[in-house]
């Protein structure tokens, strides 16, 4: 089983419409979990953390599910400049700085 | 600011080239990490700084060689690269606040080698 795995796309949506991106991880031991997004050529931007008790910041709702290993991303009223790649990420779990394990992304393209 | 700089934005080296690429952040982090990406694949974590020791090396080939001068730096020295090794480099930073903490990861923009 990958660490990380995500539906690679792309996904082609309509300016205005609801997108859900889910991702499940392998490590139990992972403690912290994040979206992050990749356009063409770019380094990857942080664009959410995911807690438990899941979070929205502006368009976008993350959840967790500890028990299923499983991360979810909605993006609601999607805009042009939406399009790139999403990253679910998890830390390694082995405590403090530890470092990431990343999807390989889901490629989003939003169309006018 | 959650600025990390990185230079250069481009580098070409021979096999027998010795190259350093630089990093820097500002940000009061005490946690430096460099990740390598390859065309069309996510980001691989090659090693951690923590309070400018090395915490993590992910078996990485000795021709790559970090170096955290200070808290704000952090160099990787390339020795003998292979062609195999061009790839995009990536530095991020983030704080080290211990076991359970969301230590959020912030990069720079990356470093693209070629190597002939």
């Amino acid at each position: 089983r990958k660490e990380v795995e995500q539906d690679p796309g792309p996904f082609n949506v309509p300016e205005g419409a609801t997108v859900a991106f889910n991702c499940t991880y392998s490590n139990s031991a992972s403690q912290s979990f994040f979206w992050y997004r990749q356009d063409c050529r770019k380094e990857p931007k942080l664009l959410m953390s995911v807690y438990s008790s899941g979070n929205e910041d502006g368009r976008f709702t993350a959840q967790l599910n500890r028990a299923s290993q499983y991360i979810s991303l909605l993006i609601r009223d999607s805009k042009l400049s939406d399009s790139a790649t999403y990253l679910c990420v998890v830390n390694k779990g082995r405590g403090g700085a530890d470092g990431l394990t990343f999807g390989k992304g889901t490629h989003l393209i939003i169309q006018p | 600011d959650t600025e990390v700089t990185q230079t250069p934005k481009h580098l070409v080296m021979g096999m027998t080239n010795k190259k350093s690429l630089k990093c820097e952040q500002h940000m009061g982090h005490r946690a430096m990490y460099w990740y390598k990406q390859k065309a069309k694949k996510p980001p691989e974590l090659m090693f951690v700084y923590s309070y400018e020791k090395l915490s993590i090396n992910e078996s990485v080939p000795s021709r790559f060689s970090p170096e955290c001068p200070n808290s704000s730096l952090l160099n990787l020295h390339l020795h003998a690269l292979q062609p195999e090794d061009s790839a995009l480099y990536l530095c991020a930073s983030s704080q080290d606040r211990g076991l359970a903490a969301y230590n959020e990861q912030f990069f720079g923009p990356g470093t693209r080698l070629t190597v002939l």
